[in-house]
């Protein structure tokens, strides 16, 4: 079935570890994004490709990078867990940046 | 700042009508979009409205007006699968999407 992947499905961090979410959309995208979604707020951009080879950082970019090597995969890493980056994060996806974003199915992360 | 402002919460009865309102500020204006989320899946993609109206897609419609910076999705003969988070989500200037905090419809037999 076409769409977006993200592995793990959760994951319990200690503080001070290094974390790589994956992500990977079988559409030929070419805009791809990760967003982080915390209880009373909504979804909050973290970074974005536009297209295979460049990044950009979103509304909440901090202790978080990307990549984009080849125009399915987006992985975000987190160099160094904090307990405030506990929160379900969605990577997405869309074939322009102008176009609808559709969404993979989440992964759930606590730091402790 | 940019700020999208939808309900928290709302309760309706199955069979009936609902409206969720959306009013949003932002840093221009590329569209606006709603999306469903029933707990602990993803959001999936249910309308967008770039020009003023009514956008009609089965029993759900979504309006949009530019000059009040406001919209709506409504919602008709409501099923108990309808109970869901309903997030509205406005494109700025810069094609990113900023998402409001959703609202939670809660639907009753």
């Amino acid at each position: 079935i076409a769409g977006i992947t993200q592995a793990p499905t959760s994951q319990i961090l200690a503080a001070g570890r290094r974390m790589t979410l994956r992500c990977t959309q079988d559409m030929r995208h070419n805009a791809m994004y990760w967003y982080r979604q915390d209880l009373g707020l909504g979804l909050r951009l973290i970074h974005y490709s536009n297209t295979a080879g460049t990044t950009g950082k979103g509304e909440v970019p901090d202790g978080y990078s990307v990549s984009r090597a080849n125009t399915d995969d987006f992985p975000l890493t987190l160099a160094s867990a904090v307990p405030s980056q506990t929160s379900v994060y969605f990577c997405a996806s869309s074939e322009a940046p102008t176009d609808t974003q559709y969404f993979g199915p989440g992964t759930r992360l606590t730091v402790l | 700042g940019q700020n999208i402002d939808q309900p928290t919460e709302m309760t309706a009865t199955e069979g009936a009508i609902v409206q969720i309102n959306c009013t949003y500020q932002t840093s221009g204006f590329n569209g606006l979009f709603w999306y469903q989320q029933h707990a602990g899946e993803a959001p999936t993609f249910l309308s967008y409205n770039v020009l003023d109206g009514l956008e009609e897609k089965g029993r759900f419609s979504s309006f949009l007006s530019r000059s009040k910076g406001y919209s709506y999705l409504l919602l008709k003969e409501l099923q108990m699968k309808d109970s869901a988070s309903y997030l509205c989500a406005v494109m700025d200037s810069n094609y990113q999407l900023i998402w409001g905090a959703g609202t939670k419809l809660i639907i009753k037999p």
